[in-house]
């Protein structure tokens, strides 16, 4: 079955430092990539998603680029803020007609110092 | 507000309890998604009604059941409880075919 995998955090960074997450998927045919925040406390938002390969998702400053070739789906930003600290998940949803569950990743905790 | 509502918020219950817990998806969205969260399995999808019928099923426990309404409301029924059973439980719903999940603010569930 489809399965996500992503770096085992957590993670700890100073501010305006680099940020690289790295989530590689298992899934047949060409799923959908999702990266999803939860700060504190919240419920799981949106941050950005990549329906097909080389589609490259953004969204306040964080990217990530659908690889097909290396199944991989690496979640980056170039200057990280205290703001950002924050549980991140990857995610995919499998290929079909759009309504296909989420398979999560385990999240990777991520802080930021100032 | 991400458009899906959750209810309640926080729920305290005893072992062997019964509860249920509500979801209205986004307005517009047929599918809606049960996952619960736990800080030793993660994410972990229970299952999935679109209009009213039950689409997939995941990691549901025989003690838990869930139903989709006319109006598309979704309640998550979750019976002899157990302290193991206490976990964050999100509701999401989506709009086929525009590849968007968007979750409510969840029911924290803690079983004493």
């Amino acid at each position: 079955g489809n399965s996500v995998t992503q770096m085992e955090g957590p993670v700890t960074l100073s501010e305006e430092a680099f940020l690289t997450i790295n989530c590689t998927y298992t899934a047949t045919g060409y799923p959908s990539l999702f990266w999803y925040v939860q700060y504190p406390g919240e419920g799981l938002q949106l941050l950005l998603k990549a329906t097909k390969a080389d589609d490259k998702g953004s969204n306040k400053g964080f990217e990530a680029t659908y690889r097909k070739e290396t199944t991989s789906f690496h979640l980056e930003k170039g200057s990280v803020q205290v703001s950002d600290s924050a549980v991140y998940f990857c995610a995919l949803s499998g290929s079909g007609s759009g309504s296909e569950k989420l398979v999560f990743g385990k999240g990777t905790k991520l802080t930021v110092n100032p | 507000d991400s458009g899906v509502t959750q209810t309640p918020k926080h729920l305290i219950t005893a072992t062997g309890q019964r509860v249920t817990l509500r979801c209205s998806p986004r307005s517009g969205d047929l599918s809606v998604y049960w996952y619960q969260q736990s800080l030793d399995q993660g994410l972990q999808f229970l299952i999935q009604y679109y209009n009213g019928e039950e689409r997939a099923k995941g990691n549901i426990l025989e003690r838990f059941s869930a139903q989709q309404f006319p109006d598309l409301h979704s309640e998550l029924n979750l019976s002899s409880l157990e302290l193991g059973d206490s976990a964050l439980y999100f509701c999401a719903s989506n709009t086929e075919g525009i590849y968007g999940y968007t979750f409510g603010s969840g029911t924290r569930l803690t079983v004493v």
